[in-house]
């Protein structure tokens, strides 16, 4: 079964030094994977998205994600986080059944922008 | 374009009391599901509709959930009777297609609070 696991559950980080937020995958074979963050009161939105083309996936807001095959990894990072970044964010897979698809979410991971 | 649109966006009700949402998704959007989230929790599907058909409602507690879309626009969610686990946020989502190239929009989600 295709699975994503997210290794930090909160992550605090101060106002323009990096972001990263991890997040491991398991699959039997490439998977599509997906970042999403979801504000306060708001819907989920789609961050970016790997489906099989540049393993340097560029997102909005200046997110990127690297898939690493070999670390079996989709971590998500940005150069400079600004307070409006925090939110929850989760990684997520799509297994895809027959004609449609289905998307399993990691447990997300709380970010916390300090001053 | 209007986004996906959810009511009530809170709900509080006593267990054993009946409860229904609202979903009005995108125009033009085929497919329409429904997520739950548990606090600290990614979403889980429910149930996935394409027009008027579930076409997947494995995930859904058929003994006390049940959904209908009538004309294929918009859905009701509803619970009954409601019990305290049933606490949790009930995302509606649509896409364009099932086809797993197409993104799924979200909408803000219902809160729900059972006592």
């Amino acid at each position: 079964a295709q699975s994503v696991t997210q290794l930090d559950s909160h992550v605090s980080v101060s106002e323009g030094t990096p972001v990263l937020l991890r997040c491991n995958y398991s699959s039997s074979y490439s998977p599509s994977l997906f970042w999403y963050v979801q504000h306060p009161n708001k819907g989920l939105q789609l961050l970016l998205k790997y489906t099989s083309a540049a393993t340097l996936v560029k997102g909005i807001n200046g997110f990127e994600a690297e898939f690493k095959k070999s670390e079996t990894s989709f971590h998500l990072t940005k150069p400079s986080a600004h307070m409006s970044d925090a939110a929850e964010y989760f990684c997520v897979v799509r297994v895809n059944t027959g004609t449609a698809s289905k998307l399993t979410f990691g447990t997300g991971t709380r970010l916390q922008v300090t001053l | 374009e209007a986004g996906v649109v959810q009511s009530p966006r809170y709900k509080i009700i006593e267990k054993k009391q009946p409860v229904a949402f609202w979903c009005n998704p995108i125009s033009g959007h085929n497919t329409l599901y429904w997520y739950r989230q548990n606090l600290g929790q990614g979403p889980e599907l429910l149930i996935r509709y394409e027009n008027e058909e579930a076409v997947d409602d494995s995930q859904l507690p058929k003994d006390r959930f049940s959904a209908e879309r009538l004309k294929g626009v918009d859905s009701t969610l509803k619970i009954q009777p409601a019990e305290l686990g049933d606490s949790a946020v009930y995302l509606c989502a649509s896409s364009i297609s099932p086809i797993p190239s197409y993104e799924q929009y979200f909408g803000p989600g219902t809160r729900l609070t059972v006592t």
